[in-house]
């Protein structure tokens, strides 16, 4: 079975860090770029940061450039986010996606075809 | 950044109805735009890709158009399951959510 399972959410004080993790089963990892997705509370979508297969391409949402830290281990199939300097409005459910596409290229359909139930990040001191 | 607009924010319908969800694009995408169903307390499913392509396992009353900047999610004869709220994606440029639009029993 495909699965993805997010964990190492928590309550946090303005200002500390986190790491997200995401353990990856039933697919090939490396075949895959990866993807975290936060959803605020009562709030929609928003895409945070991907990386390719081998780490060669990495992205982020201009909300966190700078703060966070996507990496991956294709060894372990685990995905991990740093956040640093975290700030109440990071308050968020956080996914972990699979992309469709190896590395996010332009002229490639990408989409996220697997998602994790998420791991719950609060801000708060 | 890619900016994505949907509408209408909420919508009312009747089990059996066909419904009809818009997702515009602040500049053209040409069919890189996928859709998302999301109930409550889940994570996203994926509905339709690359525009009109769709999932498999995605019953048939699902379906999608459009290209450059305009794009359509369809579902025709609403289920009870179908209530939920639907979000349109970009992948032209990394990715960028719409808004959500939150579809409720009338």
């Amino acid at each position: 079975e495909v699965q993805l399972v997010e964990s190492g959410g928590g309550l946090v004080q303005p200002g500390r860090s986190l790491r997200l993790s995401c353990a990856a089963s039933g697919f090939t990892f490396d075949d895959y770029a990866m993807h975290w997705v936060r959803q605020g509370p009562g709030k929609g979508l928003e895409w945070v940061a991907g990386i390719s297969w081998n780490s060669g391409i990495i992205d982020y949402a201009g909300s966190v450039r700078g703060r966070f830290t996507i990496s991956r281990d294709n060894a372990n199939n685990s995905l991990h986010l740093q956040m640093n300097s975290l700030r109440a409005e990071d308050t968020a459910l956080y996914y972990c996606a699979k992309d469709s596409r190896i590395t996010m290229i332009r002229g490639v359909v990408g989409y996220m075809d697997v998602w994790g139930k998420g791991t719950t990040v609060t801000v708060s001191s | 950044d890619i900016q994505m607009t949907q509408s209408p924010s909420s919508l009312s319908a009747s089990v059996g109805d066909r419904v009809t969800i818009t997702c515009r694009a602040s500049q053209t995408i040409s069919t890189y735009l996928n859709w998302y169903q999301q109930k409550s307390g889940k994570a996203p499913k994926l509905l339709i890709y690359a525009a009109s392509g769709l999932q498999s396992g995605v019953p048939s009353r699902f379906s999608g158009s459009g290209s450059g900047t305009d794009f359509t999610l369809t579902i025709r004869s609403l289920q009870p399951e179908d209530f939920a709220t639907y979000y349109c994606q970009q992948s032209y440029s990394t990715f960028t959510f719409g808004q959500g639009t939150k579809l409720e029993i009338k």
